[in-house]
């Protein structure tokens, strides 16, 4: 199994423009998850979705983000417009609903830069 | 709700310390615990786990006991090594599981030193 796939690894863009992340999760798992990592903040979990419907985005920062999961091997997360203050590591996760106790596998994440 | 408290960072060993790095956490009956493990670059990885009370979980010479009396998870390594620096987490899945969500530490920076 080649793991959880997010694409591209880095991105650079400016502000105001839109963003989209791409995570492929693991073929079988029912459960993905969207986190954002910065020094100052940590590891924040955005939005999270089980068997592709989302059941919690109340750490989505603002309306400026969107994330969509249109089947169960496929998921974006999307930002437009773009600010400097969203430059962070962002990780697509993905686990087995009904197995939480086997934690999830962390893609290796996607370095967003907004210039 | 459920929480988990790591042990503030930066912790600087030198190469064969002991390690240990407390955890606490805040939860209803006996969830799950994890140690994840996030090396420069990359994204993390699970380390260990145990699902029960005083169920040892251990994985590349790391381990660590989940301890009800105490809501403790400390993970401990006998002798370091330069290889093992990283970030680690400490993690708990609830017993009412919120669609498998997991809650995380804020994490603990190791550097071992040659």
């Amino acid at each position: 199994d080649a793991g959880v796939i997010q694409s591209p690894r880095h991105e650079v863009t400016e502000m105001g423009q839109e963003v989209t992340l791409r995570c492929k999760p693991i073929s079988g798992h029912n459960s993905l998850f969207w986190y954002r990592q910065t020094m100052m903040r940590g590891l924040e979990l955005l939005i999270y979705f089980n068997n592709n419907v989302p059941i919690d985005d109340s750490g989505m920062p603002e309306d400026r983000f969107s994330a969509k999961m249109p089947n169960a091997s496929f998921s974006t997360l999307k930002i437009q417009p773009s600010e400097p203050r969203d430059s962070a590591v962002y990780f697509c996760a993905s686990s087995l609903l009904s197995g939480a106790d086997y934690g999830y596998t962390f893609g290796s994440g996607t370095r967003l830069t907004v210039v | 709700g459920d929480s988990v408290t790591q042990m503030e960072g930066p912790v600087t060993l030198s190469e064969e310390a002991f390690l240990t790095i407390n955890c606490t956490y805040t939860a209803t009956g006996y969830p799950s615990l994890f140690w994840y493990v996030q090396y420069p670059g990359e994204g993390l990885q699970l380390l260990l786990k145990a699902t029960k009370a005083d169920d040892k979980g251990s994985n590349k010479g790391f381990e660590a006991t989940y301890r009800k009396e105490t809501t403790s998870f400390h993970l401990e390594k006998g002798s370091v090594q330069v290889s093992d620096s990283a970030v680690y987490f400490c993690a708990l899945s609830g017993i009412y599981n919120q669609g498998g969500k997991l809650i995380f530490g804020q994490g603990t920076e190791l550097s071992v030193k040659p």
